[in-house]
């Protein structure tokens, strides 16, 4: 069945980058109608979605989060991948991958998290 | 502060039913589908319930939603142990251009 195996660093210095990859397994990576989308989770709080990408390139992001954000495809590996510039306390986490339907397009199911990777604990410190 | 209203916890025994509010707006609730996900203590969340009342086929007929105006419903009927978890509303925002969530309600079955 479909994994979401998540890997990257769990701890990240203010003002660097926090890069996590998702790796896919057991499912369709390069194909419609899906979305691969990230969620975080800070300690003790609700979910906040920062964003998806298609197999394509194209992208929906949180606009609260757009201009420190990069995602990425590579299809090649069945991957896809967040970068979020300039961290601070604030981001400090748990970060989720995702796997949803495009339901941007109108002809199917909403939702960011049909099928959730195992989440990654990043704390940001020095 | 969530964009989506959530009692933060609620309580109920063993085979009870509990209904747990999510509140919005006209530019979440009011116009597209809510999603509930089930999150048991330290996993990752689970999808429950998708286009405002429908479920996954691995979901017990036990878990039923529903939406109503700017507001959506969870319901669980013969309450077990195991449903202590807490439980996220979430709703595309047409103003905001984002998926937002509830804060979260955190079920206790006593």
């Amino acid at each position: 069945q479909l994994q979401l195996q998540q890997s990257g660093p769990g701890l990240v210095k203010p003002s660097e980058t926090l890069s996590l990859t998702c790796t896919v397994s057991g499912g369709s990576f390069s194909s419609s109608p899906w979305y691969w989308g990230w969620i975080r989770q800070p300690p003790g709080r609700g979910l906040e979605w920062i964003g998806s990408i298609s197999y394509t390139g194209n992208t929906y992001d949180n606009p609260s989060l757009r201009s420190r954000l990069i995602m990425s495809v590579d299809s090649s590996k069945n991957q896809f991948s967040l970068k979020l510039n300039s961290v601070t306390a604030a981001d400090t986490a748990v970060y989720y991958c995702t796997r949803h339907y495009d339901f941007w397009s109108g002809y199917y199911p909403h939702g960011v998290g049909h099928h959730w990777g195992q989440g990654t604990l990043v704390a940001v410190s020095s | 502060q969530s964009v989506l209203t959530q009692p933060p916890s609620i309580s109920a025994a063993p085979g009870q039913k509990v209904a747990i509010s999510c509140s919005g707006s006209n530019s979440n609730i009011g116009n597209s589908y809510v999603t509930w996900y089930q999150q048991l203590p330290g996993t990752a969340p689970k999808l429950l319930i998708y286009e405002n009342n429908k479920r996954p086929s691995e979901i017990p007929d036990r878990f039923s939603g529903s939406k109503s105006g700017t507001s959506a419903t969870l319901v669980i009927t013969g309450l077990q142990t195991a449903d202590e978890a807490e439980y996220h509303c979430g709703v595309w925002d047409s103003s905001l251009r984002s998926e937002v969530f509830g804060g979260g309600t955190m079920l206790t079955v006593l």
